[in-house]
């Protein structure tokens, strides 16, 4: 079946330091590619997406490209900031009639030192 | 502000009690979601709805059970045969039966059996 793994946590960085947290999925189709963000004390919400291969998703300075030959989704900052401080979830969707279809990775938690 | 509303946020309960969790959204969407979230582990998907007055099991239905009697509103009851109900539990809702892979969540509901 389908699944996503990612980089298990917690990664803790300083502020302004690069920012990538690995995503590896199998799937049987061409799936579309999701990360949501998880704020302490809130529910989830999208970050960004991808919905086939090569293409990039972005939102707030974080980008994620859909790479087919290796079956990743890298999520990547540049420089990251405290407000950044949450849990970020890798996920798929290969089946378009519904979307509790989707596949969610463990979750990775981000910590931000000032 | 359009959004979901869980309550309670937190909750206690004892061994064989049932409890209830409320899920109202203003949205206007036609899909609703429980998921159940674990330390290090990814949501899991315990019922969905895609249209009132109809609901499918997901992944982890046993010992839940749903209702959805008004598209705004999807309560999760947790009953005695749950076994292992502590735990973070998210609703979600999209807007239709097309799979854009984006969910809307509610901030959560934490449930403590003692």
């Amino acid at each position: 079946g389908d699944s996503v793994t990612q980089m298990e946590g917690p990664v803790t960085l300083s502020e302004e330091a690069f920012l990538t947290i690995n995503c590896t999925y199998t799937a049987t189709g061409y799936p579309s590619l999701f990360w949501y963000v998880q704020y302490p004390g809130e529910g989830l919400q999208l970050l960004l997406k991808a919905t086939k291969a090569d293409d990039k998703g972005s939102n707030k300075g974080f980008e994620a490209t859909y790479r087919k030959e290796t079956t990743s989704f890298h999520l990547e900052k540049g420089s990251v900031q405290v407000s950044d401080s949450a849990v970020y979830f890798c996920a798929l969707s290969d089946d378009h009639s519904s979307a509790s279809k989707i596949i969610f990775g463990s979750g990775t938690r981000l910590s931000i030192r000032p | 502000d359009g959004g979901i509303t869980q309550s309670p946020k937190y909750l206690f309960r004892k061994e064989g009690q049932n409890v209830t969790l409320s899920c109202e959204q203003n949205l206007n969407h036609d899909a609703m979601y429980w998921y159940r979230q674990d330390p290090g582990q990814g949501l899991r998907l315990i019922y969905y709805s895609q249209i009132v007055n109809d609901f499918q099991k997901g992944d982890i239905a046993e010992g839940y059970s749903v209702s959805r009697e008004k598209k705004e509103s999807f309560p999760l009851t947790v009953t005695s045969a749950q076994k292992n109900p502590t735990a973070f539990y998210l609703c979600a809702s999209s807007i239709g039966p097309v799979n854009t892979g984006e969910l809307f969540f509610g901030e959560g509901s934490r449930l403590t059996v003692l």
